[in-house]
Parts: C-alpha cells; structure tokens; sequence
C-alpha cells in the first residue's frame, strides 16, 4: 500500500513553545490530508482536513488559530502546535488518500505512524 | 458515515482463527465497508474492504451478510501481532470525506 511519512515521532517540549508535525505521501499525491488526535485508550478524532493550496478545514471545536495546518505541496502537510500547553499532550497522526487515482484508489486512506507530544 | 457496533474486546487464542462482528444495519447501498486495526501507539492499519460479496486478502477475509446489514472479520490463524483495536467504517467508495472512527474491538491474541 501507499506510505505516508510523519515526523517527528515523539516530541517533547516545554509549555508555550510551538511544534510542528511533518506528514509526506512519499509515493502519491494527495491534495487532500486529514489530521487526528488520539487521547490515551480513546478512539481517533478528526481534528482537520488539510487542502493544497487553501485553507485547511477544521472540525468543531479544534482552535485554528492553535493549530496551524499548511499544505504546500501535493505530498506534504505540517501541523503546527503553537503555544503547546500541558493538555495538549497527545498522539497525532496524519492521513492522506492517492487523490490522483480516484475511483481506483477505492478512497482507501493511508496512515502515518503518529507523532506523540508531551507538553511539559 | 452509517454507524457501525462492535463488541468493545474479544479474545482469541495463538493460532486459531479471530472472528470480529460488525452490525452496519443503516448501510446505503452506496457504501463499503472498511476495516482498519490500530496496534498500541501506531498508526491506522487498512486491512480490507468489500461492498457484498466477500473478499480475502494476504491478511484477512471479510465475510458481509446477504442483506449487508453486518459483516465478519476473519483473521485466519491469529498471532500475537494481530493484537490490536480493530475498526469497522462504512463509506462510499467515491468523495473525499475522511475516515470517522468509533469504539472499535480490542482484540487480544493470548499464547
């Protein structure tokens, strides 16, 4: 299947700084990427969904101006963590669908391996 | 998204085959069912996906009711890497919605 990259894999920063989240398609193009928060034994929740070329969509109740979305490129996406407070501790993971292939990608989305951030 | 109901954990024994239900009784007729399985820290795994007939890849088999209203993953001979949350999403094949995730099945492959 497709790869999706993402690092850095765990991060650990003092509270009040900013970090950002890299996700590649490193073999597709995706015009399209998602971002997901997991909260220790509790189900992926949507945060985002990252557009090339235009602003990123954000669910309700995730704080735009905190998490900074950019997709530059047809194969890359960053999150940015801004002013990373204490609750903000959690596993992040991107996503991304092969949007060049259409009906034949069978909407099938690929997985990053997750960026876990602790907020001291 | 229909909403799909999975059993919170199952367990299963090293080597036996691992039978995950999933009830998706308000499928549209337009809409797949996928199934992915997250191991601890890691993300989302894609494993299978069918519309009605039953299918069989290199890692699992999916089994989907006549009247498509549940399916069964079948993991044939379980091993202790197959110990993960398993998840059961039903969606259209076309669009560019992304993957809602439920609950999901703790699976547990015990030696």
């Amino acid at each position: 299947g497709a790869v999706v990259s993402q690092h850095p894999s765990r991060v650990i920063c003092k509270s009040g700084t900013s970090v950002k989240i890299e996700c590649r398609s490193l073999d597709f193009q995706a015009t399209t990427m998602f971002w997901y928060r997991q909260f220790p034994k509790k189900s992926l929740m949507l945060m985002a969904t990252s557009n090339e070329g235009s602003k990123a969509t954000y669910e309700q109740g995730v704080e735009k101006d905190k998490f900074l979305i950019n997709h530059a490129s047809l194969t890359l996406s960053t999150l940015t963590v801004t002013s990373a407070h204490p609750e903000d501790s959690s596993f992040y993971i991107c996503s991304a669908r092969d949007t060049a292939k259409g009906w034949a990608a069978k909407n099938i989305q690929y997985f990053g391996a997750g960026t876990r951030l602790s907020v001291l | 998204d229909a909403k799909t109901t999975q059993p919170t954990s199952m367990d299963c024994a090293e080597g036996r085959a691992a039978n995950l239900p999933c009830n998706h009784s308000t499928i549209s007729g337009n809409e797949y069912v996928y199934w992915y399985r997250q191991i601890h820290s890691q993300g989302p795994q894609y494993i299978i996906h069918g519309l009605k007939n039953n299918e069989t890849n290199e890692m699992a088999s999916l089994i989907i009711t006549e009247d498509r209203k549940s399916s069964t993953l079948i993991l044939p001979h379980a091993t202790l890497r197959d110990t993960a949350v398993y998840y059961c999403i039903v969606r259209a094949l076309s669009g560019n919605t992304p993957l809602v995730f439920g609950k999901g099945t703790r699976l547990s492959v015990i030696a």
